[in-house]
């Protein structure tokens, strides 16, 4: 079964738009991280920004927020204010557990692409 | 800003040879992961690594790959008797470990492998 589910293959937003990109996630553990991360074409994977499963506020880093809504296990990136530069693949991400490695899962992206 | 390094950028080897991958965590990070992405898919986990020895491993991670951190700075991927179907985007990523469980994974630029 999907851990993590982006519905989204592609996204297109008008360049100083919003955007909001979707992510779902299944888990049965009671804590959890969820990540954002970009991958530009130049292929590195750059953190956006991180939401706790015990965080009560949704994450914030400059132009990203996360909606974070646990009882519907979704994790939806806000990008405000879109750049040209945000074209990219988005990857929303999701680690288990307290212990162990922490291996984080992918979901299978979403490309956004912003239009001037 | 530290940053994890991989060598080399792009690797090209013959189908059946063994190739390297070379990375350097972040110097105080402590759990260091292998990732790999084949063109056009999702980010999959092949590799968790902690105290000199593998934490967790996927079903991809067979007996054809193995890891290593041969001193105090490098953690290398191997993998022997390439095949075609390996050629992919392979990413190393470090983590500070730590009592909580919000510290993201940093990952390298990758290197791309193609198995001709």
């Amino acid at each position: 079964a999907q851990k993590i589910t982006q519905t989204q293959p592609g996204m297109f937003v008008q360049e100083k738009e919003a955007v909001t990109l979707d992510c779902t996630y299944d888990t049965s553990d009671q804590s959890y991280g969820l990540f954002w991360y970009k991958q530009p074409s130049s292929g590195e994977m750059i953190f956006l920004i991180y939401q706790g499963s015990y965080d009560e506020q949704n994450a914030t880093e400059g132009r990203y927020s996360l909606n974070f809504q646990k009882a519907r296990k979704s994790a939806n990136l806000v990008i405000s204010a879109s750049q040209l530069g945000d074209s990219a693949m988005y990857f929303c991400a999701m680690r288990e557990g307290q212990t162990g490695g922490f291996k984080t899962i992918f979901g299978a992206g979403t490309r956004l692409f912003v239009k001037a | 800003e530290p940053e994890v390094t991989q060598t080399p950028s792009h690797q090209v080897t013959q189908m059946g040879q063994e190739v390297i991958l070379r990375c350097v965590p972040i110097s105080n990070h402590l759990y260091f992961y292998w990732y790999r992405q084949i063109l056009g898919q999702k980010v999959e986990f092949l590799v968790s690594f902690y105290n000199n020895e593998i934490s967790e491993k996927s079903e991809i991670f067979d007996d054809q790959f193995s890891v290593e951190r041969p001193d105090g700075s490098n953690f290398t991927l191997k993998i022997r008797s390439t095949k075609l179907e390996d050629s992919a985007m392979y990413f190393c990523a470090s983590r500070h470990t730590g009592v909580f469980s919000n510290q993201p994974q940093h990952f390298g630029d990758g290197t791309r492998l193609s198995i001709l």
